[in-house]
């Protein structure tokens, strides 16, 4: 089945420097993947729209310049926590649709800002 | 843009006892209503889905109901087991490789 890969599954940064955070489609290539960010306990928020070969779309309120994404290949998107702080730790998770409808969600990367 | 609520937030049952969590939705072009189940660390997997076309669905112990004109969908659980304890998250979207709004998450218990 289609699978989603993350890395790295948690990380411990800094406060002031910056992260990179991976996400790989394994076994098909994904033009869109999605980014959100889930705090304990609460919903899974919808960061930004990764696009192949063009410019991410940010959800509202969230800082492009902060957050940035890169969609080089049909398989791989990358998220960089730029300039991260304690209020940054979270649970990032990439998911990406193999076929119509079809969500898979990577195993998340939990990020620890000190 | 859509938005999706959810209730309960938290829901505690006996085991064998049936759970029901409702949620609503607020765009009418929103046509695909997944559900997820996520257990502590781990990612949201989808357990059961449906289309606006259809009314209800059912698989094994869990069923969905749409009622498209009020904008309400419901999950329901029969023969709720220990292994059921998770989050449980409805969510919204246009369908095809849209994003999807997710509502906040209903925390289920099942005790034993």
């Amino acid at each position: 089945g289609a699978v989603v890969s993350q890395h790295p599954s948690w990380v411990i940064c800094k406060s002031g420097t910056s992260v990179k955070i991976e996400c790989r489609s394994l076994d098909f290539q994904a033009t869109t993947m999605f980014w959100y960010r889930q705090f304990p306990k609460q919903s899974l928020m919808l960061m930004a729209t990764s696009n192949e070969g063009s410019k991410a779309t940010y959800e509202q309120g969230v800082e492009k310049d902060k957050f940035l994404i890169n969609h080089a290949s049909l398989t791989l998107s990358t998220l960089t926590v730029t300039s991260a702080h304690p209020e940054d730790s979270s649970f990032y998770i990439c998911s990406a649709f193999p076929q119509m409808d079809e969500q898979f969600f990577g195993p998340g990367t939990r990020l620890t800002v000190l | 843009g859509e938005n999706v609520e959810q209730h309960p937030s938290t829901l505690s049952v006996q085991e064998g006892d049936s759970a029901v969590i409702k949620c609503t939705y607020s765009d009418s072009a929103s046509n695909y209503f997944p559900w997820y189940k996520q257990e502590l660390g781990k990612r949201p997997q989808l357990i059961i889905d449906i289309r606006s076309n259809v009314g209800e669905k059912k698989d094994q112990r869990i069923a969905v109901t749409l009622n498209k004109t009020a904008k309400h969908f419901s999950l329901h659980i029969t023969e709720t087991q220990p292994e059921d304890s998770a989050v449980y998250f409805c969510a919204a979207s246009s369908g095809g490789y849209q994003k999807v709004t997710f509502g906040i998450g209903t925390k289920l218990q099942v005790i034993p």
